[in-house]
């Protein structure tokens, strides 16, 4: 079974800093990949969606790349902002369309 | 404007009693999905359906029921069989089985009174 991984659990920079937020997957044999932010008590706000085809995507502020061989996504973001803090979870697809996600890295960026 | 809706927000339950959590979507996505989050962990399946009339087990399926009814409509049941149900529940829709992306509505939050 895929078993996704998300390290830090819990990460604190200042503003302006780039933020770097790591997923790792057991399984290469994936489907896409698709990144969200969790603000506290809310659903989840889709970021980035990568297709299995693709090696990275790009949004804004926000980079996220995925090399499968080595069962690795990251998600960048440029010039972090106060309203960046948020719980940022990474989430697999599988051939039904089904989703397995990590369990987060909760931001924080400090003024 | 298309999204999806949840209700209520916030839900109490006695021990022993049934409750029926809303999810209503007017995006006209074949696919719902019924998720779990418990503090510090990562969100859990428990029932998905791809089409009207039928749906699947996730990951956590015992102690909960669905129905699919009609395509905009996908309501959770957390039954007494539930032992733990205290958590955050969140309701997906996707356009079908295959890799569209997920589209998640605001959260129901079950405490146990």
């Amino acid at each position: 079974k895929q078993e996704v991984t998300q390290i830090p659990a819990a990460l604190s920079v200042p503003e302006g800093e780039n933020l770097v937020l790591n997923c790792s997957f057991t399984d290469s044999a994936i489907y896409n990949l698709q990144w969200f932010r969790q603000d506290p008590g809310k659903g989840l706000t889709s970021l980035l969606l990568i297709q299995s085809s693709q090696r990275e995507q790009t949004s804004g502020r926000l980079n996220a790349s995925l090399d499968k061989s080595s069962g690795r996504s990251t998600l960048y973001i440029a010039a972090s902002q106060p309203g960046d803090s948020a719980t940022y979870l990474c989430a697999l697809y599988d051939s039904w369309g089904k989703l397995q996600f990590g369990a987060g890295t909760q931001v924080v960026v400090t003024p | 404007d298309g999204g999806i809706t949840q209700s209520p927000k916030y839900l109490f339950r006695k021990e022993g009693q049934n409750v029926t959590l809303s999810c209503e979507q007017n995006l006209n996505h074949d696919a719902m999905y019924w998720y779990r989050q418990d503090p510090g962990q990562g969100l859990r399946l428990i029932y998905y359906s791809q089409i009207v009339n039928d749906f699947q087990k996730g990951d956590i399926a015992e102690g909960y029921s669905v129905s699919r009814e009609k395509k905009e409509s996908f309501p959770l049941t957390v039954t007494s069989a539930q032992k733990n149900p205290t958590a955050f529940y969140l309701c997906a829709t996707s356009r079908g089985q295959g890799n569209y992306g997920y589209t998640f509505g605001s959260g129901t939050r079950l405490t146990v009174v």
